[in-house]
Order: structure tokens, then sequence, then C-alpha cells
């Protein structure tokens, strides 16, 4: 079965702060993801990872930062949070091959900046 | 702009029923379909993948996939309460980012 952790399940943090979250997959996965979601939008991409080092900016980049320093780590740095950051925050690995490239979800981080 | 479209719901449907979930693409490039299950304040959970036209089963649920007419529907056979979520459906043009549906809310009632 394909884990994808993260590593907090909840979080509370102040305007201004630095803050990292990370997940880890454990299925040697080359693509990895990361959305934010919000009530009444939906998941939104945040930034992607097909490679270690690699990084593409998703539909909602602004305010946030990524690294893929190793193939199974892939962290979200959110540079200065502020309040309209508070979301849940998920992210996905995803097989390669022969597709369909089924996308599996870690169980997400609350995060509120207060 | 890539679309996926679903009827947010609620989607009633009374305990042993078969509940129908639809979800239309916009574009035709499309080329793996999926749906997940999500319950409140937990993450999406994969349930279904279909890439081929036709029909694909897996226990009580079967995921259609047409693509001339760009839908995608999943059907879940003698509803459960436990199946009460928010299911969303996404479609990948390939090894792309999947593009994800705002989801239908389903309830199925006891």
């Amino acid at each position: 079965d394909v884990k994808v952790t993260q590593s907090s399940r909840y979080l509370v943090k102040r305007t201004g702060e630095k803050v990292f979250l990370e997940c880890v997959q454990d299925m040697d996965h080359e693509n990895m993801f990361w959305y934010r979601q919000d009530p009444g939008l939906g998941l939104r991409l945040i930034y992607f990872s097909y490679d270690v080092k690699m990084k593409e900016k998703g539909d909602i980049p602004e305010g946030y930062s990524v690294s893929r320093e190793k193939k199974e780590r892939f962290s979200l740095i959110l540079e200065s949070a502020s309040t309209n950051q508070t979301s849940m925050y998920l992210c996905a690995s995803r097989t390669q091959g022969q597709p369909p490239y089924e996308q599996y979800f870690g169980p997400g981080t609350r995060l509120t900046v207060t | 702009q890539k679309e996926v479209e679903q009827n947010s719901g609620p989607l009633s449907v009374p305990e042993g029923a078969i509940a129908s979930l639809n979800c239309t693409y916009s574009d035709r490039g499309s080329q793996s379909f999926f749906w997940y299950r999500q319950y409140s304040g937990k993450s999406p959970e994969l349930i279904m993948s279909i890439y081929s036209n036709g029909d694909k089963e897996d226990g009580r649920f079967t995921a259609q996939l047409n693509k001339a007419s760009q839908y995608v529907s999943l059907l879940i056979r003698d509803s459960q309460p436990s199946d009460s979520a928010t299911y969303l459906c996404a479609v990948s043009l390939g090894r792309t980012a999947l593009i994800f549906g705002k989801g239908t809310t389903l309830s199925v009632s006891s």
C-alpha cells in the first residue's frame, strides 16, 4: 500500500512566522504535489515536483515555496504566514510507469494562522 | 480553461439504493479519470480509477467512462450510511497534475 505521511495533523502559527510542512512517501514515486483545500474553492494546486530538486508552480504559488532534496520528501514552506493561508494542506504522491497514474493523498495538515 | 464539473448536491438516497454520481470534463485530451471519497475533516481517498471507455467494477462501485460525451460517472450499489461523504471527480491529461471537480455530497439515510 502507498503510504504518504505529513508531519503534523494540526498546526497553529502566528502571522509572519515561517512555516514548514513536510511530506514523506515510501513508494519511490517521482511525482509529488501540494494542494490546499478551502470550503467552496475545492482543491487548488500550489506546487508540484517531477523529480529531486525539480519543482513547478501550480495554480496558486504566491506566498509559498517548496523543497525536494530527497526523492521521498517534499516540503512546503510558507515564507511569512498570513491569515489567508489558514487552510487544510494536502500532500500527494503519484505512481509512474503505465497509466492511469494514480495519486494518493496524505492525511492533511490543518493550519491555522492567527 | 480545463474544467471538471460536478453537481454539488447534496444527493440523498435511502439505504440499499443505487447512488449515481456524475462528472463532465472539458478537455478532450483527458486520459485518466479518478473518483475520490472524502469524509468531513479527512483527506481524499482514491476509490476508483478508469482509463478506457466502458465500465469498471470494484465491489459495490462501478465507474463508467464515455469519452465521446466527455462524461464519467460513479455508481454505488447497495448504498450504506457509511458511504455518506463528498465524492471528488478528477481527470488527468497524462503525466500532468490532476484537475479536480469541487465534489458531490452524498447522504445515505438509514
